[in-house]
């Protein structure tokens, strides 16, 4: 059964801060994996999708990457900004058909101005 | 539409009724899913539909829990007998054909139960 682990559980820092949250997964037979966002009160925003067959992916100031065998995917925030405070989430599918996304359980982030 | 519309928003339920939770997906989207997010936590899966067809169910924590999509559109999830464990908020996601193409969310119907 895959599960998805994320470290830390929220994190503050300034704003221009360039940061890394972590997400790990248990099962490297990924299909592939997804960086989302959440507001307070809101939906998810798909941020990036890497595909099992990636290393990484990057918009604009986000760059996540992809590591199978250790079963490890980092989202880099480059120059961080207020705007960037909410929820990361990010999830897997795993390969075998089935179509679900198992999540993490976030991690708040906070940038302080 | 421009996005996946979900109705409610808030919903209060005295424990024991029954409550029916609504989904506009995205206009073409073949793929919808359902998840339950308790506070703090991640979403967890309850249950998939490509098209009308419930392809996968297993996250239905009871069988007081029921979804359907009878004309491959619209979506209701309808929870019998609400115990005060089912308080959470309740998301709804689509897509188009594929599981490389990103999840879009609806904005949740937040669910209490007294």
């Amino acid at each position: 059964k895959q599960e998805v682990t994320q470290i830390p559980a929220a994190l503050s820092v300034p704003e221009g801060e360039n940061l890394v949250l972590n997400c790990s997964f248990t099962d490297s037979a990924i299909y592939n994996l997804q960086w989302f966002r959440q507001d307070p009160g809101k939906g998810l925003t798909s941020l990036l999708l890497i595909q099992s067959s990636q290393r990484e992916q990057t918009s604009g100031r986000l760059n996540a990457s992809l590591d199978k065998s250790s079963g490890r995917s980092t989202l880099y925030i480059a120059a961080s900004q207020p705007g960037d405070s909410a929820t990361y989430l990010c999830a897997a599918i795993t390969q075998g058909g089935s179509e679900k996304l198992v999540f993490g359980k976030g991690t708040k982030l906070t940038v302080n101005p | 539409g421009a996005g996946v519309s979900q109705s409610p928003r808030y919903k209060v339920a005295k424990r024991g009724q029954d409550v029916a939770l609504r989904c506009d997906p995205i206009s073409g989207h073949v793929s919808l899913f359902w998840y339950q997010q308790a506070l703090g936590q991640g979403p967890e899966f309850l249950t998939y539909f490509q098209n009308e067809a419930q392809l996968d169910k297993s996250g239905l924590p009871s069988d007081r829990f029921f979804a359907e999509r009878p004309e491959g559109s619209v979506s209701t999830l309808k929870i019998q007998r609400t115990q005060q464990e089912d308080s959470a908020v309740y998301l709804c996601a689509s897509r188009p054909p594929g599981r490389d193409s990103p999840l879009h969310f609806g904005n949740g119907t937040r669910l209490t139960v007294t």
